[in-house]
């Protein structure tokens, strides 16, 4: 089985400092990983996804992730956020062998301050 | 075509009334999935289909009927449902069988049941 733990429920932070939202996993085989971002009142868009190779992965909008396998953590960053980053971010997995569901996490709602 | 559209964007609806949510997709991808989300939660699976058949049905209440016509369509029929249904309903595509590539998700239909 798999799961997803996004520790942080909600994210304040200042408008044009930088960003970390924490993601951390669980599977007994090899994953894949997504981040996924909910504006307001809208579905859910990729914003990237780790498959394989590079460990570092760059997505939209100026975010990206770092898959740390000794960790079992793929944390989203971003280096100065916009007020138009004010959404709720999903990060989710699922394993390799492709026979289990998307697993989300329960989301980090990130709130840019002006 | 990148993207997966649905409609309508808000349906109001009577416990008593049948209706239907359609999602479409112009991607040539195979395996087409509808999720359930509510207020401040992860989506919920609730229907996959692989190759234009039902191939996971997440225990879901029959007053939820999904239908896939053909590949680029995928419909969610309605009836008799109860207010606590009130939610977001996501589609999602994937270019080849259930789960095993990236999932492509449209911005939903809000659902209000009274």
């Amino acid at each position: 089985a798999q799961s997803v733990t996004q520790l942080d429920s909600q994210v304040p932070v200042f408008e044009e400092a930088p960003v970390e939202l924490r993601c951390n996993y669980s599977s007994s085989v090899s994953v894949y990983l997504f981040w996924y971002v909910q504006y307001p009142n809208q579905g859910l868009q990729l914003l990237l996804k780790y498959l394989s190779g590079s460990t570092l992965v760059k997505g939209i909008n100026g975010f990206e992730a770092e898959f740390n396998k000794s960790q079992t953590s793929f944390h989203l960053r971003k280096p100065s956020v916009h007020i138009s980053d004010t959404a709720e971010y999903f990060c989710a997995v699922r394993n390799s062998l492709g026979n289990e569901k998307l697993t989300f996490g329960t989301g980090t709602r990130l709130t840019i301050i002006p | 075509d990148t993207e997966v559209t649905q409609t309508p964007k808000h349906l109001v609806m009577g416990m008593t009334n049948k209706k239907s949510l359609k999602c479409e997709q112009h991607m040539g991808h195979r395996a087409m999935y509808w999720y359930k989300q509510k207020a401040k939660k992860p989506p919920e699976l609730m229907f996959v289909y692989s190759y234009e058949k039902l191939s996971i049905n997440e225990s879901v209440p029959s007053r939820f009927s999904p239908e896939c016509p053909n590949s680029s369509l995928l419909n969610l029929h309605l009836h008799a449902l109860q207010p606590e249904d009130s939610a977001l309903y996501l589609c999602a595509s994937s270019p080849a069988g259930a789960f095993t590539d990236t999932q492509y998700f449209g911005p939903g239909t809000r659902l209000t049941v009274l």
